[in-house]
């Protein structure tokens, strides 16, 4: 069974930083590019960042390019999410993903259940 | 970026409905669309992919077609678990993009 925990958001305030986690397990993590994904309260879905399999291709959303770097181990079977120069419009529960092939531009076939972020001073 | 425009933004319907939603790509996409479910709660669940290909688990009463920037989702008769809200999203390029989503009301 796939599963995918994120851990690591919280209360911050503007400016501050966070480092998002997510432990994968049930699917062989270094085969399967990975997304972060993010919903604001109250808004739709917001894809933020992908990594394909073997770190080779990174995107990322206009909204955070230059703010967040997104990584992988995949020794330990992780996903990362560093978030800096944190705004209140970063506000979200942020998903993990795991993508349904190795490179960045394909769909999310599991969802994490996601770690929320709260900016605020 | 592809921008991504759902159309309507919300509907009401009655369980036995055969409702459909609408996305469009700002520029072509080919068949990189994808459909996805989101109930309060819950995770989003991907419904379709490549357009009109079910995912594995997803029952047939959904189904996706189209191709270039116009691009439908039907559920082909509603039942009382599909009332949630419906993305669709473009995996044509980076960076990938949802649209503003469509729910699904009773």
């Amino acid at each position: 069974e796939v599963q995918l925990v994120e851990s690591g958001g919280g209360l911050v305030q503007p400016g501050r930083s966070l480092r998002l986690s997510c432990v994968a397990s049930g699917f062989t993590f270094e085969d399967y590019a990975m997304h972060w994904v993010r919903q604001a309260p109250g808004k739709g879905l917001e894809w933020v960042s992908g990594i394909s399999w073997n770190s080779g291709s990174i995107a990322y959303a206009d909204s955070v390019k230059g703010r967040f770097t997104i990584s992988r181990d995949n020794a330990k079977k992780s996903l990362y999410l560093q978030v800096n120069s944190l705004r209140g419009e970063d506000t979200a529960l942020y998903h993990c993903a795991k993508s349904s092939v190795g490179y960045t531009s394909s769909p999310a076939e599991y969802w994490g259940q996601g770690t929320l972020v709260t900016v605020s001073s | 970026d592809i921008q991504m425009t759902q159309s309507p933004s919300s509907l009401s319907a009655s369980v036995g409905d055969r409702v459909t939603i609408t996305c469009r790509a700002s520029r072509t996409i080919s068949t990189y669309l994808n459909w996805y479910q989101h109930k309060p709660g819950k995770v989003p669940n991907l419904l379709i992919y490549a357009a009109s290909s079910l995912q594995s688990g997803v029952p047939s009463r959904f189904s996706g077609s189209g191709s270039g920037t116009d691009f439908t989702l039907s559920i082909s008769s509603l039942q009382p678990e599909d009332f949630a809200t419906y993305y669709c999203q473009q995996s044509y390029s980076n960076p990938l993009t949802f649209g503003g989503g469509t729910k699904v009301e009773i």
